[in-house]
């Protein structure tokens, strides 16, 4: 069965701030892991990343695969009070095109 | 920006009821999939939807639920009879399969059931 696991489950850090989110996944035929950010409902999509050290940047949030560790982390600087949320971190697996989720993450920003 | 959209944002059943809840997907989507998040829990995936058949379901997916693209916008989960341990957010969401992202799926804000 694929597995998703996120560390540390929670954190809370003040405004401004960097913080390392840390997924690892075991997934059957993998092709991609994902990260989404929840805040009151819908998981918002961040980013996806299928190659193996290429970082994925948007503004203050970065991210990075590990093929070789299967492992992912999202990086996050200059935190701000937005940036709440729980960080949700997904693998796909290509054959049967499913998601596995881990628990995510709950980052607090103190201001 | 396109997004998925569901309705009812709530709802509230009496066990052994049926209940259907909605889904509009991103127009130029063709795969659709519904996710349940009990309270507390994982974000877990129910079923995968193609070319108006199911694709994959997971185990959780049993003879209680269905789905459906009763036209050409709407995608709907229906619950036959629901049990206590129904009781959870649910998620649709789509993706764009001629992007070559088939896994970058965008959630729309989901349906929390409440069975009582």
């Amino acid at each position: 069965e694929d597995k998703v696991v996120q560390s540390p489950l929670s954190l809370v850090v003040h405004e401004g701030d960097t913080v390392t989110l840390n997924c690892s996944y075991e997934v059957t035929n993998f092709r991609s892991l994902l990260w989404y950010k929840q805040e009151k409902k819908a998981p918002t999509f961040l980013f996806m990343l299928t190659s193996s050290g290429i970082e994925k940047k948007s503004g203050r949030l970065s991210s990075i695969l590990d093929k070789k560790e299967l492992s992912s982390i999202l990086n996050i600087t200059a935190t701000q009070t937005g940036d709440s949320a729980i960080y949700l971190c997904a693998g796909f697996n290509f054959g049967n095109e499913k998601l596995t989720f881990g628990t995510g993450t709950r980052l607090t920003i103190i201001p | 920006e396109p997004e998925v959209t569901q309705t009812p944002s709530h709802q509230v059943t009496q066990m052994g009821q049926e209940v259907i809840l909605r889904c509009v997907p991103i127009s130029n989507h063709l795969y659709f999939y519904w996710y349940r998040q009990i309270l507390g829990q994982k974000v877990e995936f129910l079923v995968s939807f193609y070319n108006n058949e199911i694709s994959e379901k997971s185990e959780i997916f049993d003879d209680q639920f269905s789905v459906e693209r009763p036209d050409g916008s709407n995608f709907t989960l229906k619950i036959r009879s629901t049990k206590l341990e129904d009781s959870a957010m649910y998620f649709c969401a789509s993706s764009d399969l001629t992007s070559g992202e088939l896994e970058t799926q965008y959630f729309g804000p989901g349906t929390r059931l409440l069975v009582l």
